[in-house]
């Protein structure tokens, strides 16, 4: 039971254009949402983070949108650069029960083309 | 550098054997939390501990078992080790014991043949 998806395993953009890299989720529960870049041989690293009483956050080149009803949040990057090529992840987390969940999704893969 | 550390880098080790790792946290973080990436696998969480107690669980087998010392280094036991295991793990820190921002390590590739 994936909780957390994020659709597209990969995705290309030309230097200078806009990222959108996308994630849902299906537990109501969950009440904060991040996002993480990843290099190869290197661990994650946060990118920027959004609570559910928020729609959107933004923070330098990089804003993150969520859509409560849609249970979808996306991370824009503008403009994209070369090193912005990584994998990125989404996360959630909440309470439910008294118990702390904490999902990753499986990653998007950007390619930024110079 | 994220400030957290992750000893071994590397670890190759037979079925049936038992490893420990281990993560030092970044200075003045009191969470520790670690996670298992499989080959094309999302990171999975596997437990957190803050200020020397469990404080959640995910998906932790129950051959696994950490603990985090007064000094606020973490170890990760497993043990009875299966070809499945292998994996990449990774430790994080955080400041506080909410699922926020976390600065992970580098990892622990662990090769079970």
């Amino acid at each position: 039971d994936q909780q957390v998806k994020q659709n597209s395993p990969s995705l290309s953009v030309q230097e200078g254009r806009i990222s959108i890299l996308n994630c849902d989720y299906t537990n109501s529960m969950f009440d904060y949402f991040l996002w993480y870049k990843k290099y190869p041989a290197e661990g994650p690293t946060f990118l920027i983070s959004i609570s559910s009483i928020k729609d959107k956050n933004e923070d330098g080149r990089f804003t993150v949108f969520l859509n409560k009803s849609a249970k979808h949040l996306s991370l824009h990057i503008v403009p994209s650069q070369p090193g912005d090529s990584a994998v990125y992840f989404c996360a959630a987390s909440g309470i439910t029960s008294g118990t702390y969940k904490y999902i990753f999704g499986t990653g998007t893969r950007l390619k930024v083309l110079a | 550098d994220s400030g957290v550390t992750q000893t071994p880098k590397h670890l190759i080790t037979a079925t049936g054997q038992r490893v420990t790792l281990r993560c030092s946290p970044r200075s003045g973080d009191l969470s520790v939390y670690w996670y298992q990436q499989s080959l094309d696998q999302g990171l999975q969480f596997l437990i957190q501990y803050y200020n020397g107690e469990e404080r959640a669980k995910g998906n932790i087998l129950e051959r696994f078992s950490a603990q985090q010392f007064p000094d606020l280094h973490s170890e990760l036991n497993l043990s009875s080790l299966e070809l499945g295991d292998s994996a990449l793990y990774f430790c994080a820190s955080s400041v506080d014991d909410r699922f926020h921002e976390q600065y992970f390590g580098p990892g622990t590739r662990l090769t079970v043949t």
